[in-house]
């Protein structure tokens, strides 16, 4: 597996379930991040990990709890979600510490939630 | 009002035309600006970066930079099928004042006809 592989591709839920959504990147990167991708709309930052400490929370509501073991894996935990979380999360890593140069992203392909 | 602005489209083109999609930015501060590719089912792949202003070519691709107007460019030349895809406009400021923060324009949508 080479990248940033992100599972499951699709996801279903109803408002009252918990599930995760699973990261994993294989590329020696240590900054992760948790991005939304909602149709007409910018990406919006989540959350930021640093070398396994989170570094941001774009005022994310609760119902959204990530976790980050170690600097390859990234969860999102998902509990008494809303319709209109219903997006495209997409799981995206970086060489943290940058300085003085661009902060490259490389991205996942996502997981498609529908929140019924 | 937006910190980036990028027309959505959709945008439908004859393959072979020159495209060019735009963003605009209200920020001063932004100084790395980047253009990623977005081919459908799949996430967002950095396609060029460029610092500060003015222009940067790779193969069919340039991406152009005006700072004085707040305004980028990527032009594709020659385009082909393979080239449909949703294109987004990202930049940020210096890491001393930003942290990881990278700012998205909306993306625009391109099709290319054969």
């Amino acid at each position: 597996e080479t990248g940033v592989t992100q599972t499951p591709r699709h996801l279903v839920m109803g408002m009252t379930n918990k599930k995760s959504l699973k990261c994993e990147q294989h590329l020696g990167h240590n900054a992760m991040y948790w991005y939304k991708q909602s149709a007409k709309k910018p990406l919006e930052l989540m959350f930021v990990y640093n070398f396994k400490e989170q570094t941001e929370n774009n005022s994310v509501p609760s119902r959204f709890s990530p976790e980050c073991p170690n600097s390859s894996h990234l969860f999102l935990h998902l509990h008494t979600l809303q319709p209109e979380d219903s997006a495209l999360y997409l799981c995206a890593s970086s060489q943290a510490g940058w300085m003085g140069g661009a902060n490259v992203l490389t991205f996942g392909a996502g997981s498609r939630l529908t929140v019924l | 009002q937006k910190e980036v602005e990028q027309d959505p489209g959709p945008l439908s083109v004859p393959e072979g035309a020159i495209v060019s999609l735009n963003c605009t930015y209200s920020n001063s501060a932004f100084q790395y600006f980047m253009w990623y590719r977005q081919y459908s089912r799949k996430g967002p792949e950095l396609l060029m970066y460029t610092y500060s202003s003015g222009n940067k070519e790779d193969g069919r691709f340039t991406a152009q930079v005006d700072k004085s107007s707040k305004y980028i460019s990527l032009f594709i030349r020659d385009s082909q099928p393979s080239d449909s895809a949703t294109y987004l406009c990202a930049m940020t400021r210096p890491p001393e004042t930003s942290g990881s923060r990278l700012t998205f324009g909306e993306g625009t949508q391109l099709t290319v006809n054969p």
